[in-house]
């Protein structure tokens, strides 16, 4: 039972360049969330899913994408890569409404 | 003003000490409310969720004060291993978002 997987563990990329941060789950819960995580910054929530075919936005969804295919996978899509973007992104799953959320082991990505 | 507020801390406690972190929320409709504990470069991992009727988990007692609009954690006879970054998270009633404070740094002194 591997829980929450998230891949690759660290990226580096040029401004401009596109990447897809891959988030997978077993444990078949119906919400998913993307997180990014900065110093002073706390967690901020970029997008999330309550299940497979509906996504909706956080609180600073801008400059990427998500899609909800499947109820296992949520990836993060950066459409175009920014120095602003260089953070720590964790994914997190939840069971139900009331439930803890349960993270991935976080992306670390660094945008020159 | 932030959803959910924490002091940062750090908060630096000799071995054995008794420790408590508060967290405000703004928002009144608030359903469900957590701990999470953050080690150095690591996801953050759940420690207890918070009821309203407060509840304990060995070392550690949470609760909740709805009328002041914030929760609190206890942390008991601290260890050296305590020593790390607690957050709290919040959510709204009505939504699946949750919000983290900025969390509420410990350490822990031998």
């Amino acid at each position: 039972n591997a829980g929450v997987t998230q891949t690759p563990k660290f990226q580096v990329l040029k401004t401009g360049q596109s990447m897809t941060l891959q988030c997978a789950q077993d444990m078949n819960h119906e919400y998913m969330s993307w997180y990014r995580q900065d110093p002073g910054m706390g967690l901020r929530l970029i997008h999330y899913s309550v299940g497979a075919g509906i996504t909706d936005q956080g609180e600073v969804p801008n400059g990427y994408n998500v899609s909800r295919s499947t109820t296992e996978d949520f990836p993060l899509r950066l459409l175009s890569a920014a120095p602003s973007q260089t953070s720590v992104y964790f994914c997190a799953t939840g069971e139900g409404p009331t439930s803890p959320l349960h993270f991935g082991n976080g992306t670390r990505l660094t945008v020159t | 003003r932030k959803e959910v507020e924490q002091d940062p801390g750090p908060f630096n406690v000799p071995e054995g000490a008794t420790v408590a972190f508060n967290c405000t929320y703004s928002n009144s409709a608030s359903q469900s409310f957590f701990w999470y504990r953050q080690d150095c470069r690591k996801e953050p991992k759940l420690l207890m969720s918070v009821y309203s009727s407060g509840n304990e988990d060995g070392r550690f007692t949470a609760q909740l004060n709805r009328a002041s609009q914030y929760i609190s954690l206890l942390i008991r006879d601290s260890k050296l291993s305590d020593s790390a970054t607690y957050l709290c998270a919040v959510r709204g009633s009505g939504t699946y978002k949750y919000i983290f404070g900025t969390g509420t740094r410990l350490k822990v002194l031998a």
